[in-house]
């Protein structure tokens, strides 16, 4: 059964550097065509996804958050995580983590994390 | 960056009804385009990969089409399990971006 489970601090402070990690189970972070993506949603908003590392090594992120992001891999512990910097109270979210895989010819989140809540108030 | 737009952002249904939800791409993505369901506390759910596959487990009442920059969802008949909110996915490039949401509520 392949499962994700986020897990971090529930509550930062502004100027704070938030650290969020993947544990994923029933997959190989090194398998062909798979990947890991950061995606969080503030209260009663959108998606937004911010960062994915993908098999081959690729990573890419959110262009309007690039400066603050860096997300890693450690596939012996099957986990992927994703450091902001400088947090703000509008970075308050639940962020999900979800894998990424090949389907057909395209690229889609099939299985997802429950999600954590973030919440960045002094 | 890839924008995608969905219309409506929020509609009102019957059980029963068909629905169809639209989404743009601000250029060409040929099919790489997802659905995706969301109900309030929960996760959001795969539905719908590269525009048209219907993902595993999805019931048939739901279907996608479309390429390029204009692609639709499409529920044949609503049931009350399918009253939450909608959000399209590109996945041509990255950066990844999703659309801003459409929310199905009951009439």
């Amino acid at each position: 059964q392949v499962t994700l489970k986020e897990s971090g601090p529930v509550l930062v402070k502004p100027t704070e550097t938030l650290t969020l990690t993947c544990t994923v189970s029933g997959f190989s972070l090194s398998n062909d065509r798979m990947g890991v993506s950061w995606i969080r949603q503030p209260p009663g908003k959108a998606l937004e996804w911010l960062a994915h590392f993908f098999s081959n090594d690729e990573k890419s992120y959110r262009t309007s958050l690039k400066s603050r992001l860096t997300i890693s891999k450690d596939t012996s512990k099957s986990q992927v995580v994703l450091i902001m910097t400088n947090m703000d109270p509008v970075d308050t979210a639940t962020y999900y983590c979800a894998r990424e895989v090949g389907i057909s010819w395209g690229d889609a989140f099939d299985i997802w994390g429950q999600g954590t809540m973030v919440t960045v108030s002094s | 960056d890839i924008q995608m737009t969905q219309s409506p952002s929020s509609l009102s249904a019957s059980v029963g009804d068909r629905v169809t939800i639209t989404c743009r791409a601000s250029q060409s993505i040929s099919t790489y385009l997802n659905w995706y369901q969301q109900k309030p506390g929960r996760a959001p759910k795969l539905l719908i990969y590269t525009a048209s596959g219907l993902h595993s487990g999805v019931p048939s009442r739901f279907s996608g089409s479309g390429s390029g920059t204009d692609f639709s969802l499409t529920i044949s008949s609503l049931q009350p399990e399918d009253f939450a909110t909608y959000y399209c996915q590109q996945s041509l490039n990255s950066p990844r971006s999703f659309g801003q949401g459409t929310k199905v509520e009951i009439k």
